[in-house]
């Protein structure tokens, strides 16, 4: 079956624009969560989203970061003003639900999209 | 200071060979642990799940230790294959429907 998916697979933006980046979780997953994972650091989660609750933002680093999740489905995480640190991998992931059980929590994670700013 | 720290940063062996990779965390209350391998250029995939009543999950070569008591947990490969050559993520719930912690990962290299 289909996983996670996530597009664009690489984006080079200049200083300054502004990007967004796309995630499609698999299908009939409640929760969708994004990460960003720079050269030798470990993920570092920003947004979370659980069905229709209010998203959990206490991960995005700045108001230049935001999120939405339209129809419960797709998922885009949109960059204003790109800075340079801005340059990571992004990561989406989706699970079943965020409750019931470890392997209901279990996250599928995209192959992510490589952010470069120049 | 993390709150799930990840040992060693960075281990090569032979084809073939064994080895463990370690992982300490702070994290409580504790719900559940997972370890994950993350391939270049991929995103992380689920190898084993334990919560704090398990001590051990193998999944084929892996072997994943918990100690809650200790508040670690160790990775087991046996008889590495080139595949193997990844990063391999400790995880940490806090507590149940919590946020997930990373460990920083190890980065295992198989040469043939």
């Amino acid at each position: 079956g289909a996983g996670v998916s996530q597009s664009p697979s690489n984006k080079v933006t200049e200083k300054g624009k502004d990007v967004e980046l796309r995630c499609d979780p698999i299908s009939g997953h409640t929760a969708l969560y994004w990460y960003r994972q720079s050269l030798g650091q470990g993920l570092e989660f920003l947004i979370y989203f659980q069905g229709n609750s209010a998203p959990d933002k206490s991960g995005l680093p700045s108001d230049r970061f935001s999120a939405e999740r339209t129809g419960g489905s797709v998922s885009t995480l949109t960059i204003q003003r790109t800075q340079q640190e801005d340059s990571a991998v992004y990561l989406c992931a989706s699970s079943p639900q965020t409750s019931g059980g470890p392997r209901q929590e279990t996250q599928y994670f995209g192959p992510g999209t490589r952010l470069l700013v120049l | 200071k993390n709150q799930v720290e990840q040992s060693p940063q960075s281990l090569i062996i032979l084809e073939g060979k064994n080895c463990t990779l370690q992982c300490n965390y702070t994290v409580s209350p504790f719900s559940n642990l997972r370890w994950y391998k993350q391939d270049t250029g991929r995103g992380p995939v689920s190898l084993t799940i334990m919560t704090f009543s398990e001590n051990t999950k193998s999944n084929g070569r892996y072997t994943a230790t918990l100690d809650a008591d200790t508040k670690q947990s160790s990775l087991h490969i046996t008889a590495s294959q080139l595949s193997d050559s990844a990063s391999y993520i400790c995880v940490v719930r806090g507590n149940q429907g919590g946020k997930l912690i990373f460990g920083q990962g190890t980065e295992l290299s198989v040469k043939p």
